[in-house]
């Protein structure tokens, strides 16, 4: 079965830079969820997405931005990068009517250097 | 806010021994809970998901159980392995099915040969 699938899986960047992660979520499902983990920590929800509309947000920093485009897959961007931006970057979908739940990628490992 | 707790935080047992995990949560108005595990650096692999409405799930040597009124799960562990060595995390899916969700601190678990 398909699943949701990160890219990069790996990314290197200086600090200031921009960074762009993308999603492409399980086909049909429709609601996207970004989570970033950092070093020793658990996951944290940044901000998600529901037919191409933000659906909740959580800590994410305004240095970030998302969305959603008409193919469903979702995109973070990542500005002005600093040195605790460094972590796993998770992405989720799931389908909002359905009884099923988010399924996860399997991340994007960022490192500002 | 949801908030999700993992104990212990670390747990070290011979080979062969049996063991539980405990996650607990302070809003019961929950859609489902997942256990996950993760490898050091590595994504997270879904273990077991029980919905609301179960008590129980079953895979293999893994056993996991819900309370909702009293927010407890827990995770069973048959027979332990050395290769069970991970950490593992609780996560709560909001009530709605669509929200986000809160993972829980985790616990990282050595099972030693």
């Amino acid at each position: 079965a398909a699943g949701v699938i990160q890219s990069p899986r790996h990314l290197i960047k200086e600090k200031r830079e921009t960074a762009t992660l993308k999603c492409y979520p399980i086909p049909r499902h429709d609601t996207v969820y970004w989570y970033q983990q950092g070093p020793g920590q658990d996951p944290q929800f940044l901000i998600s997405f529901y037919e191409k509309m933000q659906s909740d947000k959580g800590s994410i920093p305004d240095r970030f931005s998302a969305q959603q485009f008409s193919d469903y897959h979702s995109e973070l961007n990542m500005s002005s990068l600093e040195l605790g931006d460094s972590a796993l970057y998770f992405c989720a979908s799931s389908l909002r009517s359905s009884t099923d739940t988010q399924y996860f990628g399997p991340g994007t490992r960022l490192t500002v250097l | 806010k949801q908030e999700v707790t993992q104990i212990p935080a670390a747990l070290s047992v011979p080979e062969g021994e049996n063991l539980v995990l405990n996650c607990s949560f302070t809003d019961s108005a929950i859609y489902n809970l997942q256990w996950f595990r993760q490898d050091p650096g590595k994504g997270l692999t879904s273990l077991l998901l029980i919905q609301s409405s179960q008590r129980e799930q079953t895979s293999g040597r893994l056993n996991a159980s819900l309370d909702k009124s009293s927010g407890r799960s827990t995770l069973y562990i048959a027979a332990s392995q050395p290769g069970d060595s991970a950490t593992y995390l609780c996560a709560v899916g909001g009530s709605g099915g669509y929200q986000k969700v809160t993972f829980g601190t985790g616990t990282k678990l050595q099972v030693i040969p």
